[in-house]
């Protein structure tokens, strides 16, 4: 039973324009959102977070949006550099439950083009 | 930042030996350690929690026996896997939280284990 879905395997944007991943969850436990970046053979780097308590939360370049009537969070690039040429992963947890324990989504493989 | 590696990053071995593999974190004490395998074009599935000084949390489905997990120290946690076959094959992946929140979970490099 998938938690957590990346239903877009793959996704290729040209470079300057937005890049938009989706992820949806089907666990309305979950209260805090992540995004992983992955490069192969390498393990996952933070991206950027969400709170259940906010809808939108932005670093630089990455804003993450959660819509929890939809159970749904998506990952805005903008702009896209061919360096975020990678897959990326969404995470979901219970917060307050000491370590967290993360529930990964499939991943989307993401590539930037010239 | 924080850093965690792991040992090693490739190893194959023949179906039946034993491998273990080693999650360090460099800079940070870890109380408690994930461990992740994930095969080709899949998420990445937890399989346990290793806890300092006491047993390993196994997520459902994940035989303790055949991966047995001890965590030595609070920098390192091995992960063995016993008794290994080829469907054993795929990458593991450990993570350490650092100050105990999710945001600051730092993962290792992986370790990519082929069983031949």
């Amino acid at each position: 039973d998938q938690q957590v879905k990346q239903n877009s395997p793959s996704l290729s944007v040209q470079e300057g324009r937005i890049s938009i991943l989706n992820c949806d969850y089907t666990n309305s436990m979950f209260d805090y959102f992540l995004w992983y970046k992955k490069y192969p053979a390498e393990g996952p780097t933070f991206l950027i977070s969400i709170s259940s308590i906010k809808d939108k939360n932005e670093d630089g370049r990455f804003t993450v949006f959660l819509n929890k009537s939809a159970k749904h969070l998506s990952l805005h690039i903008v702009p896209s550099q061919p360096g975020d040429s990678a897959v990326y992963f969404c995470a979901a947890s219970v917060e307050g439950m000491g370590a967290q324990k993360l529930v990964f989504g499939q991943g989307t493989r993401l590539t930037i083009n010239p | 930042g924080a850093v965690v590696s792991q040992h090693p990053s490739r190893v194959i071995c023949k179906s039946g030996t034993s491998v273990k593999i080693e999650c360090r974190s460099l800079d940070f004490q870890a109380t408690t350690m994930f461990w992740y395998r994930q095969f080709p074009k899949k998420s990445l599935m937890l399989m346990a929690t290793s806890n300092e000084g006491s047993k390993a949390t196994y997520e459902q489905g994940v035989e303790k026996d055949k991966f047995l997990i001890n965590h030595a120290s609070l920098t390192l946690s091995t992960l063995t896997v016993t008794s290994a076959h080829p469907e054993d094959s795929s990458f593991y992946i450990c993570s350490a939280p650092y100050r105990g929140s999710a945001d600051t979970q730092y993962f290792g490099p992986g370790t990519r284990l082929t069983v031949l």
